[in-house]
């Protein structure tokens, strides 16, 4: 089983729409979680930290839920320029990550 | 900063070569990490260092090696290339502090094994 499983996507939206992501993670002893964004031929950075009573940056909006393993990711007001990949990142003790293969999102004009 | 930085940025082996991928960061981070990214995957952990002269195996250590003489620097070797190696690879660094932790990632280098 994976650590970490995404839906590829790719999720195909119009401007100003609103889309979520889901992120399912296999090890209970996981110690932290991230939002990632990959660009096409770019490396990964970091979008956002995950926290267990949720939280925003703007339009982003990250939820957890450890009962159910469960990490989502809102985005809200899509912009032509959060087209990307979105990769869900679980750390395990001794910064171990394990990463997602990445939901990809299409926002068109 | 310069950040992390990784060379060559592309490279072709054949079968059988040897090379040395660059890594060095310059943000003093203890923890560095190599990645391979295989095309439509998610990033797989090859190794990864906590601090100079200490190394440990991630989910896809086979063929690779790597050290870590300097806080700076953390190079990945593989040796007898196979098609298999082909793919992305990208060094990141963090600094592991009482909050949760960030990478930060350099550009990639892409390997072409023929």
């Amino acid at each position: 089983r994976k650590e970490v499983e995404q839906d590829p996507g790719p999720f195909n939206v119009p401007e100003g729409a609103t889309v979520a992501f889901n992120c399912t993670y296999s090890n209970s002893a996981s110690q932290s979680f991230f939002w990632y964004r990959q660009d096409c031929r770019k490396e990964p950075k970091l979008l956002m930290s995950v926290y267990s009573s949720g939280n925003e940056d703007g339009r982003f909006t990250a939820q957890l839920n450890r009962a159910s393993q469960y990490i989502s990711l809102l985005i809200r007001d899509s912009k032509l320029s959060d087209s990307a990949t979105y990769l869900c990142v679980v750390k395990h003790n001794f910064n171990k990550f394990y990463f997602g293969s990445g939901t990809k999102l299409n926002v068109k004009p | 900063n310069a950040g992390v930085t990784q060379t060559p940025k592309f490279r072709i082996l054949k079968i059988g070569q040897s090379m040395t991928l660059q890594c060095a960061q310059d943000m003093n981070h203890n923890y560095m990490y190599w990645y391979r990214q295989d095309p439509g995957m998610g990033l797989k952990l090859i190794y990864y260092s906590v601090g100079a002269g200490i190394t440990d195996k991630g989910e896809v250590p086979n063929g690779y090696n790597v050290s870590r003489s300097t806080t700076e620097d953390f190079p990945l070797r593989l040796e007898l290339a196979a098609p298999s190696q082909t793919s992305v690879y990208f060094c990141a660094s963090s600094y592991s502090g009482l909050d949760q932790e960030t990478q930060y990632f350099g550009p990639g280098t892409r390997l072409l094994v023929l």
